[in-house]
């Protein structure tokens, strides 16, 4: 979608190695939200963030440490990754944006697919 | 992408006839609801809100009903189209200060 961006788009990873997602996002938007994706299981929350600097944890935390430095850009890091990380990872943004238009339904980004062999 | 899909329940449809796709939301006290479409590798994308302090809520070709009572929540597309081929899903929110809880998703499948 225009003005969310996530990179890389796919990515392969060995077991143990740290990886970070990054999500950027011109609307500027107050909330940032990283989501996990897996058959069975439909978007779970991993982080979100309501401001720079702020961030809490959402229903799959474990594993996973995020930053906010600025509005547009919210990362996760993969401390130390997994197989059972293996997934397709959304970012999404909401809130007051940047036209004064409160968005309370997400806009989401085009996802991560990350592999961890 | 494809491997989303698996596991889900789907609901087949005859272009041009009326689609409907349930969904039973858990918090007796969520305010919001959404419902999502996602194409196979792309983003889930907004169809369409209704606050709790309403029923029914229609859009073009879509409509959504919101029983409080049971906890249910249904998207009804009119007319289907082969575009409207996708994963649909509901979410909701407690308040607006809340992160979305999304359920799990229902394929639809257009046959032309």
């Amino acid at each position: 979608d225009a003005g969310i961006t996530q990179s890389p788009r796919h990515k392969v990873t060995e077991t143990g190695t740290p990886v970070t997602l990054r999500c950027h996002q011109t609307e500027n938007h107050r909330y940032m939200y990283w989501y996990r994706q897996d058959p069975g299981h439909g978007l779970r929350l991993i982080h979100y963030s309501y401001g720079v600097k702020d961030t809490d944890k959402g229903e799959v935390s474990d594993g996973y440490s995020v930053s906010r430095s600025k509005t547009e850009d919210f990362l996760l890091t993969l401390e130390s990754a997994t197989s059972s990380q293996t997934s397709v990872y959304f970012c999404a943004i909401s809130g007051l944006g940047s036209q004064g238009l409160v968005n309370y339904g997400y806009t989401f980004g085009s996802g991560t697919r990350l592999t961890v062999v | 992408g494809e491997s989303v899909g698996l596991h889900l329940p789907t609901l087949s449809v005859q272009e041009g006839d009326n689609s409907i796709i349930n969904c039973a939301y858990s918090n007796s006290a969520s305010d919001y609801f959404i419902w999502y479409k996602q194409e196979s590798g792309k983003g889930p994308q907004f169809i369409i809100d209704i606050r709790s302090n309403m029923d029914k809520r229609q859009g073009q070709r879509v409509t959504v009903l919101l029983n409080k009572t049971v906890k249910h929540l249904s998207l009804q597309i009119a007319a289907t189209q082969p575009g409207d081929s996708a994963v649909y899903f509901c979410a909701e929110m407690g308040n607006i200060n809340t992160p979305l809880v999304f359920g799990k998703g229902t394929r639809l499948s257009v046959i032309a």
